[in-house]
Parts: structure tokens; sequence; C-alpha cells
């Protein structure tokens, strides 16, 4: 069974500060897929990322980071400077190899307030 | 990007009746979509899953009597909430897959009263 967890329910921060999202998946697939979304308050999914279990190499894309460990299973979301426009709900989600049923496991969600 | 509307985007029923969902992608063929199940504060959770032209599968715990879902083309599936109660009070959200990729909607408030 596949099983997502973020530990931090609720994070706080002023603007400008970095702030880390943690993801930890658990999974018997030796091929699966990570991603992070973040939901606004209007309720819409927006993707941010997908990463493939054989692609390690951590992305940087703008001010977010993403850093993959296979070795701690897990797949942490570093947003650096932050912005008041970054507060949301993050989900991490995972799924298995896209050739099979491709359903999402999704962690519960990481709440962050971003203050001025 | 690939597009995926639902439609309504916001619904207010009374119990005992039934409401419809319409999920669709608007340029792309979804030979899957999936329906997912948000209460306040909470994650999403996978309702079911179906595929144009059979029948849904869905998750445990769901019942497949009550949440009636139809997949009849590869653009359109439908959600219809039979039977609703203030418990089925939820975010409604779709997603397609097109090959591997998967596209959600914007999602549909349902409030039972």
């Amino acid at each position: 069974a596949q099983k997502v967890t973020q530990a931090q329910t609720e994070i706080s921060v002023v603007e400008k500060e970095d702030v880390t999202l943690d993801c930890v998946y658990e999974t018997r697939d030796t091929t699966y897929y990570l991603f992070w979304y973040k939901q606004p308050p209007s309720g819409e999914l927006v993707f941010l990322i997908r990463r493939n279990s054989f692609d390690e190499q951590n992305e940087i894309s703008g001010r977010y980071s993403w850093n993959f460990q296979k070795s701690t299973s897990s797949f942490n979301f570093t947003i650096t400077a932050s912005q008041v426009v970054d507060s949301a709900v993050y989900f991490c989600a995972l799924s298995g190899p896209r050739e099979a049923n491709s359903k999402l496991t999704f962690g519960k969600g990481i709440t962050l307030s971003v203050r001025p | 990007g690939a597009v995926v509307s639902q439609h309504p985007s916001r619904v207010i029923c009374k119990s005992g009746t039934s409401v419809k969902i319409e999920c669709r992608s608007l340029d792309f063929q979804a030979t899957t979509m999936f329906w997912y199940r948000q209460f306040p504060k909470q994650s999403l959770m996978l309702m079911a899953t179906s595929n144009e032209g059979s029948k849904a599968t869905y998750e445990q715990g769901v019942e497949k009597d009550k949440f009636l879902i139809n997949h009849a083309s590869l653009t359109l599936s439908t959600l219809t909430v039979t039977s609703a109660h203030p418990e089925d009070s939820s975010f409604y959200i779709c997603s397609a897959q097109d090959y591997y990729e998967q596209y959600f909607g914007p999602g549909t408030r349902l409030t039972v009263t």
C-alpha cells in the first residue's frame, strides 16, 4: 500500500523567510512518481512538480526547490524568500507506475501562512 | 497545458435530492478519469476511477449505489450523488488522465441542506 506523510500541519512564517515543507512516502513499487500541488483558497489544485523514482536530481524553479532522497524516502519542498502569495495548502502525492492505474495518494497537506 | 472543466462549480441542494457533477477534458481525450472528495481542512481522498465505456472502480468504503459514475465518452465523466444528505457536503474534484499526465478540474462545492 502507498502512504504519504506530511507531519507538519500548519506553518507560519514572515515574508522573506525560507520555509521547508516535509514529505515522507512509503511504497513497494520500484517505479513511482512524486508530486507537489498547491491549493489556494479558491480550491483549485495547482501542479508544481512531478519527479520519477529514477531521477534523484534536486530541482530548482525560481524560488522553489525540491530535495528528493530515496535513502530516506523523502521529497521535501523549500520556498526561498517566501511571499504572501505563497499562502496556501500544499500537498505531496505519490502514484505508482504510469502504465498501471496511476491514482494519486495524497498526504494530509500543510497549511502555509506567510505574514507580511 | 490540458484543461479540465467541472460543472457546476457550486451547487446547493436539499436533502434527499440527487445532483449531477460533470467533468470534461476540453482539449484532449481522457481514457481514465478520477473522482476525489475533500472535506474541509482535509486531504483529497480518491472515490473512484472511471474508464471510458466500462464500470467505475470504487475505493473501499465508497458506496457505488450512492455515487453513480458514468464515463460515456473520452471527454466526459459524470458523478451523480443520489439521495444526498448533509454529510455528503464536500468539495468534489475530478481529474483526467492524458497518457501519463493527470490534470485536475477546478472542483465542485456541494452543499446539502
